[in-house]
């Protein structure tokens, strides 16, 4: 167990709807990230929040939008959703926001369960 | 361009049969390179942090070396259990991103 937890574990919805997938970090991390991955495919990064600021943007659809509270949990929103969206969507957690000092340790992700999204 | 490639994307091995996956980066300037592990459906699992080259680290059957292009995870005598996805990261000085390669499917068979 990583100590990051993500809800709801699955979601199965229809195309043009909205969803919201949520995740808490590790006690005393303070940097979220977003992941999707598809089948076979890699883990892509979509966003890096660091204590509720955003810190980083990968390829993230305009469709997708994210931010994080002041209680350091995060929601990755997904709006008109289409058949490709489905995926695996991993948060991740790290106590600095990749900055730190070289062998600082600090930049290491911590990876949630997960939340299997299916969109029919 | 940060660039990651692993290899083999597969590899069957018998257990106990030794051997290495290879983690090939291209960064300007690394900050720290990666090793997960991950089991179907579930999130990778943390397993090393490299900083430096000739940096090793070493936990059970696992060892991670790096050195300036590459990263090794060699495994010795495996076990079916070690059956997984082994991934790379790398980050790079400059961005706050991480860059996954693809990764290595390992079955091993008893």
């Amino acid at each position: 167990d990583s100590g990051v937890t993500q809800t709801p574990k699955h979601l199965i919805t229809a195309t043009g709807q909205r969803v919201t997938l949520r995740c808490s970090p590790r006690s005393g991390d303070l940097s979220v990230y977003w992941y999707q991955q598809s089948l076979d495919q890699g883990l892509q990064f979509l966003i890096q929040y660091y204590n509720g600021e955003e810190r980083a943007k990968g390829n993230i659809l305009e469709r997708f939008s994210a931010q994080q509270f002041p209680d350091l949990h995060s929601e990755l929103n997904l709006s008109s959703l289409e058949l490709g969206d489905s995926a695996l969507y991993f948060c991740a957690s790290s106590v600095a926001p990749g900055t730190s000092g070289i062998g600082a340790h600090t930049d290491t992700q911590y990876f949630g369960p997960g939340t299997r999204l299916t969109v029919l | 361009e940060d660039q990651v490639t692993q290899s083999p994307e597969a590899l069957r091995l018998q257990e106990g049969e030794s051997s290495s996956l290879n983690c090939s980066y291209t960064v300007s300037g690394l900050r720290g390179l990666f090793w997960y592990r991950q089991d179907p459906g579930k999130g990778p699992e943390f397993l090393f942090t490299l900083y430096s080259a000739g940096e090793e680290k070493e936990k059970e059957r696992l060892k991670a070396t790096l050195t300036k292009k590459e990263s090794f995870l060699h495994i010795t005598a495996p076990k079916p259990e070690d059956s997984a996805t082994y991934l790379c990261a790398v980050k790079s000085s400059g961005t706050y991103k991480y860059i996954f390669g693809t990764g290595t499917r390992l079955k091993v068979l008893a």
